[in-house]
């Protein structure tokens, strides 16, 4: 079993509409979470970080934390088609200076105007 | 949020041949700088941690004579792909970590070796 799992997608949605994707984790060890977005053929960029269980909004994304299920979401309102790309949840342990995140596989996503 | 920088952004090197990236952090010192392969489609693929002033850190399967990390300064990390071969091809992405938190990643180096 993968230590965080994540669909791949690809996933379509219209414009407008709100897009949820998702992780989950086995290790209980981690303590923050992260989302990226990725433009093909770019390097990743952060979207999202957070290290609490809840919602912590920004713009029209909301990172979404549930340390208890182990499950983390991201949810973008009101989609454009340049939120078009892939996105990676990542998460990291605090309890080592300078750990290795670990990412998940990436969910393709593309919002059809 | 804090800059990474790779350079280049793309080069195509002769089979054989030497290629060096550069990773370099702009505004914060990092002790340590990750480096990443990337195939297309696919999530990104650790390769090794950077260690400023003492040697890398290698994952398994990845060859430490074939991928020569040198982490000279606070803000320089350098990664050689050593007699390149074809299916060496692939997009390397450098990161680093202003503190023990989020990750800012370089825009990437698309390698391509003929």
């Amino acid at each position: 079993q993968k230590e965080v799992e994540q669909d791949p997608g690809p996933l379509s949605v219209p414009e407008g509409a709100i897009v949820s994707l998702n992780c989950t984790y086995s290790n209980s060890a981690f303590q923050y979470f992260m989302w990226y977005r990725q433009y093909s053929r770019k390097g990743p960029e952060l979207l999202m970080y957070t290290y609490s269980s809840g919602n912590k909004e920004d713009g029209r994304f909301t990172a979404q934390v549930d340390k208890s299920s182990k499950y983390i979401s991201l949810f973008i309102r009101d989609s454009q088609p340049s939120d078009s790309a892939t996105y990676l949840c990542a998460m990291g342990n605090p309890n080592f200076g300078n750990e290795k995140l670990t990412f998940g596989t990436g969910t393709r996503l593309t919002i059809i105007p | 949020g804090a800059v990474v920088s790779q350079h280049p952004s793309w080069v195509i090197c002769k089979s054989g041949t030497s290629v060096k990236i550069e990773c370099r952090s702009l505004d914060f010192q990092a002790t340590t700088m990750f480096w990443y392969r990337q195939f297309p489609k696919q999530s990104l693929m650790l390769m090794a941690t950077s260690n400023e002033g003492s040697k890398a850190t290698y994952e398994q399967g990845v060859e430490k004579d074939k991928f020569l990390i040198n982490h000279a300064s606070l803000t320089l990390s350098t990664l050689t792909v050593t007699s390149a071969h074809p299916e060496d091809s692939s997009f390397y992405i450098c990161s680093a970590r202003p503190a023990d938190t989020e990750a800012f990643f370089g825009q990437g180096t698309r390698l391509t070796v003929v």
